[in-house]
């Protein structure tokens, strides 16, 4: 199958600083890649949709300034978290879309916190 | 707005017990429905797409199948390592929806004992 990579898979830092979290799509172009967050006992919230060179889709009540997207090649979107505050702290993940079958593969995630 | 419930919300199996767990789900024009396990501390693993009504696939012990209002996820003979939370997501094509863009169900939490 095909195979997302995220890093860093964790990440402490204090609040007021910003984060900077990679998702590369190792076997497969992904035109659309996918951001999700998930809190503890919960199910995916998407954040937002990227599509290579263009700006990324966020979904209500994602503040983009907070969350900037990048999608600058067809294996590569970035995620910043900006000046992180406590209650960004979460579990990211990415997933990538290639091909035309609709299928979603997902990245290991990245544990975020915020100190 | 497309809609996913899953059921149960927990399930605690014996080694052996076969069982099914149930995705409902409502959608404008459906693209695909999906299944995926989820280890803790992990991103989602894929195992199944359906993309219509009577489809049906099969991967060791697991079985999924569509109607037009559901998706259930069979399990036969589970295994102790068969326990993860199975999340049941669908994909609708109609009212704009951004392409790939997925609506998941909160999953099952699946436990099985030796």
């Amino acid at each position: 199958g095909a195979v997302v990579s995220q890093h860093p898979s964790w990440v402490i830092c204090k609040s007021g600083t910003s984060v900077k979290i990679e998702c590369r799509s190792l076997d497969f172009q992904a035109t659309t890649m996918f951001w999700y967050r998930q809190f503890p006992k919960q199910s995916l919230m998407l954040m937002a949709t990227s599509n290579e060179g263009s700006k990324a889709t966020y979904e209500q009540g994602v503040e983009k300034d907070k969350f900037l997207i990048n999608h600058a090649s067809l294996t590569l979107s970035t995620l910043t978290v900006t000046s992180a505050h406590p209650e960004d702290s979460s579990f990211y993940i990415c997933s990538g879309l290639g091909g035309g079958n609709y299928e979603q593969y997902f990245g290991p995630g990245t544990r975020l916190t915020v100190t | 707005e497309d809609q996913v419930t899953q059921s149960p919300e927990a399930l605690r199996l014996q080694e052996g017990e076969s069982s099914s767990l149930n995705c409902s789900y409502t959608v404008s024009g459906l693209r695909g429905l999906f299944w995926y396990r989820q280890d803790p501390g992990k991103g989602p693993e894929f195992l199944f797409t359906l993309y219509s009504a009577g489809e049906e696939k099969e991967k060791e012990r697991l079985k999924a199948t569509l109607t037009k209002k559901e998706s259930f996820l069979h399990i036969t003979a589970p295994k102790p390592e068969d326990s993860a939370t199975y999340l049941c997501a669908v994909q609708g094509g109609a009212g704009g929806t951004s392409y790939g863009k997925l609506t998941f169900g909160q999953g099952t939490i699946l436990t099985v004992h030796p």
